[in-house]
């Protein structure tokens, strides 16, 4: 079992608010990762993050912010919500190490209404 | 441009063979194959990664060609809980590299 966890599992909003998708892994992996995931498509990558303090865009534009604050956290911020962000959003991680997999949460569904 | 082709969808009976072809024709001397899967929308699970050798684990085999231009996942007996959407990603084998997915395989297991 992968020791990654999302919250919440289902996010049902209003347009305007903010919100803060929550990512923790326990296994003390330097590399995390958000993707977007609409129904039926493919994993795009929004945000990735190499370790403390440290944080990029991936290869889908979004509206999104990330922090690193502290290894194990990772959590995705959307300042204002709008229909448009509704999808799943997928936290990964991943060791520093080559050669190795990455885990994933289970996801969190975000409906804007 | 995801770097891999896959079928977009492929059924196979309970008990049979699945095998899941896929094609890496541009890649390069440091990558790696990876295959994930994804039942019902949950997030993603590894199945197995190679190089260029096969490899075996308790979930499947990944059997690559001689000049890695294509691979076959093999999941041995499907069952219905196999039914899911299986990811062939090609990724540089540097320290934490994001993985890019593409399309995927629908594979349907019926009874």
């Amino acid at each position: 079992e992968a020791d990654i966890y999302q919250t919440p599992r289902y996010l049902v909003i209003g347009t305007g608010k903010k919100i803060t998708l929550e990512c923790s892994q326990t296994m003390g992996h330097d590399k995390m990762y958000w993707y977007q995931q609409d129904p039926g498509m493919e994993l795009h990558l929004i945000h990735y993050s190499y370790g403390v303090n440290s944080t990029e865009k991936g290869d889908l534009s979004s509206e999104s912010t990330v922090s690193r604050i502290r290894t194990e956290h990772f959590p995705l911020t959307l300042e204002s919500a709008r229909p448009s962000h509704t999808s799943q959003y997928l936290c990964a991680s991943r060791t520093g190490t080559r050669n190795t997999e990455a885990f994933f949460g289970q996801g969190t569904r975000l409906t804007v209404v | 441009d995801a770097k891999t082709t896959q079928p977009p969808s492929m059924d196979c009976a309970e008990g049979r063979a699945a095998n899941l072809p896929c094609n890496h024709s541009t890649i390069s001397g440091n990558e790696y194959v990876y295959w994930y899967r994804q039942i019902h929308s949950q997030g993603p699970q590894y199945i197995i990664h190679g190089l260029k050798n096969n490899e075996t684990n308790e979930m499947a085999s990944l059997i690559i060609t001689e000049d890695r231009k294509s691979s076959t996942l093999i999941l041995p007996h499907a069952t219905l809980r196999d039914t899911a959407v299986y990811y062939c990603i090609v990724t540089p084998n540097q320290a934490g590299t994001a993985l890019i997915f593409g399309k995927g395989t629908t594979l349907s297991v019926s009874s």
